[in-house]
């Protein structure tokens, strides 16, 4: 069954640094998303993305976070400056949306480290 | 404003006992649901889903649940636990179908 993969497993970074997330979605979605959990907390929208470009974004996502699909099989998150409090588990996915209500599907997601 | 909220943040059966794992959902418009299931250094798996078609909802590995919308709840049961049953379960709750709003997670422990 085709998945959607995350790279890297972990990323340790120094705050201030910028990182770059990669996701590379199931080949035949349209639709794809990044979505976060802070250690101990709820599983949270940051941003979906259609037709190369950003359909809906939360609070989160601020100036500091970009998407970007390069070509067209990577999906990648980047930080541009990272805070403490951007340590988190970062969880790509991807959905068809045919039909309505299709559900997401997850990567195993990119644990980063900001010390 | 959609919200999920999950009772009870731990959970433990004994082997071969029933599984319930609670789910009430708020949606301002007929909602779909999903139950996600996380096993230790894994991403999100879907179990099930709900999207106005039948109420009672089977899915993978002997789960099911059931939308009651006069309880806006869509708990999930699973008749008889299995060691491999224990992972952390969420449910999720979308008005469009597109962004999900997850509640905080259940860690289900098995005995033996």
């Amino acid at each position: 069954e085709p998945e959607v993969t995350q790279t890297p497993s972990h990323q340790v970074t120094q705050m201030g640094q910028e990182v770059i997330l990669r996701c590379v979605p199931i080949s035949n979605h349209l639709y794809f998303y990044w979505y976060r959990q802070i250690l101990g907390q709820k599983v949270e929208f940051l941003v979906s993305f259609y037709n190369n470009e950003i359909s809906e974004k939360s609070e989160i996502f601020d100036d500091q976070f970009s998407v970007e699909r390069p070509d067209g099989s990577n999906f990648t998150l980047k930080i541009r400056s990272t805070k403490l409090e951007d340590s988190a588990m970062y969880f790509c996915a991807s959905s068809d949306r045919t039909p309505i209500g299709s559900p997401l599907h997850f990567g195993n997601g990119t644990r980063l480290t900001v010390t | 404003a959609q919200s999920v909220t999950q009772l009870g943040s731990h959970v433990s059966v004994s082997e071969g006992a029933l599984v319930l794992l609670r789910c009430n959902y708020s949606s301002s418009v007929p909602p779909y649901l999903f139950w996600y299931v996380q096993y230790p250094n894994q991403g999100l798996q879907l179990l099930l889903k709900y999207t106005s078609a039948a109420t009672l909802v089977k899915g993978i590995n002997g789960f099911e649940a059931e939308f009651k919308k006069s309880e806006t709840s869509f708990h999930l049961t699973k008749p008889s636990a299995h060691m491999s049953d224990a992972a952390e379960y969420f449910c999720a709750v979308s008005e469009d179908g597109n962004k999900l709003v997850f509640g905080a997670g259940t860690i289900l422990r098995v005995k033996s």
